[in-house]
């Protein structure tokens, strides 16, 4: 799976305001989409990871969207807080487990 | 947290030396992956292996090799290392067969710098 695009690359929020992320994907060979989150001098962690057209997942102020017959899926933040500020992944899956990522969207939310 | 080490977390080294990383886990899973860190790239995959003696190829493969002889252990080879492979490179493990959701744990990165 090539061609994963996310947008935007960077985004400067202030506190307090909500913010969403898009991924890009070929819908072709689809098993997953995953989620991950990077913060600064640590290793990615994961956020979510969806399968099915139509899932909507949440934790806390965090939720995703998937949609598999376009190729897409949406991370919203609520209410974005500095502890937040992060890069973003995502990542789709083939069913070979190769897991190819976007280049990410850089946040930073100011005080 | 998932038992995953990276070993060395921290190596320099001249163009023209062979290096080898090691991935460590303790948890059974199936797959394991190689990735590297560069910026504008976040995270690019070069070999990933879906079982012991099993691997493949990722983006960025070229001058790269990669062995699985046990479970537990994935190699990651620079045959002869340039300036160009400078960077963070992150192991990741997963076993998407089981009923979880596949997701990938990392090790804490290994710091190579190739002068």
């Amino acid at each position: 799976i090539l061609n994963v695009e996310q947008s935007p690359q960077s985004l400067h929020v202030q506190e307090g305001d909500s913010t969403n992320f898009t991924c890009s994907f070929p819908s072709s060979n689809f098993y997953a989409l995953h989620w991950y989150r990077w913060e600064t001098a640590k290793s990615p962690e994961a956020l979510f990871v969806m399968t099915l057209n139509g899932d909507e997942k949440k934790k806390g102020r965090i939720s995703a969207t998937l949609n598999t017959k376009e190729g897409y899926s949406y991370l919203y933040i609520k209410g974005s807080q500095p502890e937040d500020s992060a890069t973003y992944l995502c990542a789709p899956r083939g069913n070979t487990g190769k897991l190819i990522f976007g280049q990410g969207t850089t946040l930073q939310v100011k005080p | 947290d998932a038992g995953i080490t990276q070993s060395p977390r921290h190596k320099v080294t001249e163009t023209g030396t062979p290096v080898t990383l090691r991935c460590h886990q303790t948890e059974n899973h199936r797959y394991m992956y190689w990735y590297r860190q560069d910026p504008g790239h976040g995270l690019r995959l070069i070999h990933y292996s879906y079982g012991v003696k099993d691997t493949d190829k990722g983006e960025v493969s070229d001058g790269y090799s990669v062995s699985r002889s046990k479970t537990e252990d994935f190699l990651l080879t620079l045959e002869s290392a340039t300036s160009s492979q400078t960077s963070v490179y992150f192991c990741a493990i997963s076993d998407k067969d089981r009923m979880n959701t596949g997701e990938l744990f990392f090790g804490e990165g290994s710091r190579l710098t190739v002068l």
